[in-house]
């Protein structure tokens, strides 16, 4: 069984300032990760995803996560936010066969970015 | 690649009328998933096919809510004796074998908005 736990529903940062959004994970079998965002009334693009290999992993838009098996974290960054990065994030989880393939989300983190 | 296509794209109905909902994956995708999203939360796993074969159900899928893909290419999902709790957004994704292998994503449609009266 999966599940993640994202910590806060909002986060808000001046333009131009970090970006963390925080994601933990539980799996009992070896996780595939990713982090998705969701724009207003649009569908669900996938920013970033950790598979295998490097643990630190580049995605869309200057975003990246760095994978900590020891922590069971995937946090999500971003160095400098812009205006365009005020949307909904989701970290989710999934096993690596078919079986377990079905992605499993949290609850999502609403990012506002003030000018 | 047109993408995973979902019709309708909204649905207003009242209590306890049937509704359907159509998915229609990426055409070389074997695996078919439905998710269901309420406001505020993260999308929610109802159902996954393989093929034409319902591997597996979630408990939110209670008696009321039927899932088919007859010949392993489309898919619908139908809510029976609708309430408004089953008012969200229902999500299908698609996916091939590929996705084991760490070379793909699940690819979303954009979703039908279901909302009961």
């Amino acid at each position: 069984a999966q599940s993640v736990t994202q910590l806060g529903s909002h986060v808000s940062v001046s333009e131009g300032a970090l970006v963390l959004l925080r994601c933990n994970y539980s799996s009992s079998v070896p996780p595939y990760l990713f982090w998705y965002v969701q724009y207003p009334n649009q569908g669900l693009q996938l920013l970033l995803k950790y598979t295998t290999g490097a643990t630190l992993v580049k995605g869309i838009n200057g975003f990246e996560a760095e994978f900590k098996k020891s922590e069971t974290s995937f946090h999500l960054t971003k160095p400098s936010a812009h205006m365009s990065d005020a949307a909904e994030y989701f970290c989710a989880v999934s096993g690596r066969t078919g079986a377990n393939s079905k992605l499993t989300f949290g609850k999502g983190i609403t990012l506002s970015v003030r000018p | 690649d047109t993408g995973v296509s979902q019709d309708p794209r909204h649905k207003i109905t009242k209590r306890g009328q049937n509704v359907t909902f159509r998915c229609d994956p990426i055409s070389e995708h074997n695996r078919l998933y439905w998710y269901r999203q309420t406001l505020g939360q993260g999308p929610e796993f109802l159902t996954y096919f393989q093929n034409e074969a319902q591997l597996e159900k979630s408990r939110l899928l209670s008696d009321r809510f039927s899932a088919e893909r007859p010949k392993g290419s489309f898919s619908t999902l139908e809510i029976q004796r609708t309430e408004q709790g089953d008012s969200a957004m229902y999500l299908c994704a698609s996916s091939s074998q590929a996705f084991d292998r760490g070379r793909e994503k699940l690819f979303f449609g954009s979703g039908t908005q279901l909302s009961v009266l």
